[in-house]
């Protein structure tokens, strides 16, 4: 059964950068037909697909986020990671990571990572 | 984008209870539609996906039907766990997008 775990700092200052990052077991993230993504959702609200990231290392980015945020993989550490430029209070929200099967839905997500933006 | 907007954003119904939820795309996206449950303090589920197609281990009291830019989701014969809130998405385009939810109270 594959597994996600999302790690990275609850706490970040404005301007700064989140770096979060997605610990996959139970499966090998460099193999099969799956991508890896990111999902946002501020308290209350909806979900914000952030973007996903490809075994071959090819990222899709959510063009209202684009110029803030890269999504690399590593698959020798079974990982993908999101780091999140020029935080403000806006960012505040809960993380998770999750596998896409392509063109049907995210099927496996992590439990989430809060992540509050503030002095 | 693809805008998803779902309806009703709340419903209140009872166990036992049949109940739909609507999901409209503002362009055409063939039966490329999947349906999630997601609980308090949880990640969110995946129910449904290419609009009709059960996930393997979910309840057949969950369906889901249409293509093109109507969508539906039904929960038949309503069980205390299915009280939560459901979203749409879809995986036909980039962005990828997710309709606003709808919640599922208990009456």
């Amino acid at each position: 059964q594959v597994q996600l775990q999302e790690s990275g700092p609850g706490l970040v200052k404005p301007s700064q950068t989140l770096s979060l990052t997605c610990t996959v077991s139970g499966g090998s993230i460099g193999s099969g037909s799956y991508y890896w993504s990111w999902v946002r959702q501020p308290a209350g609200q909806g979900l914000e697909w952030i973007g996903h990231i490809y075994h071959s290392g090819s990222p899709t980015y959510n063009p209202s986020l684009q110029s803030r945020i890269t999504i690399s993989i590593d698959t020798s550490r079974n990982r993908f990671s999101l780091n999140l430029t020029s935080l403000t209070a806006a960012d505040t929200a809960m993380y998770f990571c999750a596998r896409v099967r392509f063109g049907q839905g995210l099927d496996h997500w992590g439990q989430g990572t809060l992540v509050t933006v503030s002095s | 984008d693809i805008q998803l907007t779902q309806s009703p954003s709340f419903l209140s119904a009872s166990v036992g209870d049949r109940v739909t939820i609507t999901c409209r795309a503002s362009q055409g996206i063939r039966s490329y539609l999947a349906w999630y449950q997601q609980k308090p303090g949880k990640a969110p589920k995946l129910l449904i996906y290419l609009a009709s197609t059960l996930e393997s281990g979910v309840p057949p009291r969950f369906s889901g039907s249409g293509s093109g830019t109507v969508f539906t989701l039904t929960i038949t014969n309503l069980q205390p766990e299915d009280f939560a809130t459901y979203y749409c998405q879809q995986p036909y385009n980039y962005p990828l997008t997710f309709g606003g939810g709808t919640k599922v109270e208990i009456k």
